[in-house]
């Protein structure tokens, strides 16, 4: 039981450069999240998904787009890669069915450091 | 606005003793309190989830705390290891009309010395 697996651990992009960021549950989670981590701030959600075939936009969402094709896995792209992107991307993911006021826990990936130069 | 302050930024302790970080928020409506140990380059993992009802809640040799009047929590961490030595993270629930939001503290980055 893998819990959540992000793919790659690392990446350096040059700016203008594409790419794609895996996560992948092996848990049948029903929601799964794409967080930021940067410096000095808190965990900030860029996109998130509430189901197969469902996307939905977070708190920072301009640069990045989302699919959700399959249930265990959540892909994160970046079309035209900038030096503000430079972070630590978490993958999260847990069940539903609990509601708004849900205590259900959270699993995290180990996440994703990329670099834009 | 919804906010959570941690504090200290950051804290450095002799194994063996305790400790105790602090968070303060501003999140509304409130859902339930969260506290995560993240393990540098890993993603955060949960110690504790607590409701607006529950004062306080241990797992092993972390302890937290919740007042909802003064919108206050911590963390005690007893008889500390080496192995304590990462980052804490608090964390808001929030339910705005909508989809259960979670609002991330910037962590308290303790160092645990032998």
């Amino acid at each position: 039981n893998a819990g959540v697996t992000q793919t790659p651990k690392f990446r350096v992009l040059k700016t203008g450069q594409s790419m794609t960021l895996l996560c992948a549950q092996d848990m049948n989670h029903e929601y799964m999240y794409w967080y930021r981590q940067d410096p000095g701030m808190g965990l900030r959600l860029i996109h998130y998904s509430v189901g197969e075939g469902t996307t939905a936009k977070g708190e920072v969402p301009d640069g990045y787009n989302v699919s959700r094709l399959k249930k265990q896995n959540f892909l994160l792209g970046l079309e035209s890669a900038a030096p503000s992107q430079t972070s630590v991307y978490f993958c999260a993911s847990r069940s539903g069915g609990e509601g708004l006021t849900t205590t259900g826990g959270y699993t995290f990936g180990s996440g994703t450091r990329l670099t834009v130069v | 606005k919804n906010q959570v302050e941690q504090s200290p930024q950051s804290l450095i302790i002799l194994e063996g003793k305790n400790c105790t970080l602090q968070c303060n928020y501003t999140v509304s409506p409130f859902s339930n309190l969260r506290w995560y140990k993240q393990d540098t380059g890993r993603g955060p993992v949960s110690l504790t989830i607590m409701t607006f009802s529950e004062n306080t809640k241990s797992n092993g040799r972390y302890t937290a705390t919740l007042d909802a009047d003064t919108k206050q929590s911590s963390l005690h961490i007893t008889a500390s290891q080496l192995s304590d030595s990462a980052s804490y993270i608090c964390v808001v629930s929030a339910s705005p009309g909508g989809y259960n939001k979670l609002i991330f503290g910037a962590g308290t980055r303790l160092a645990v010395h032998p």
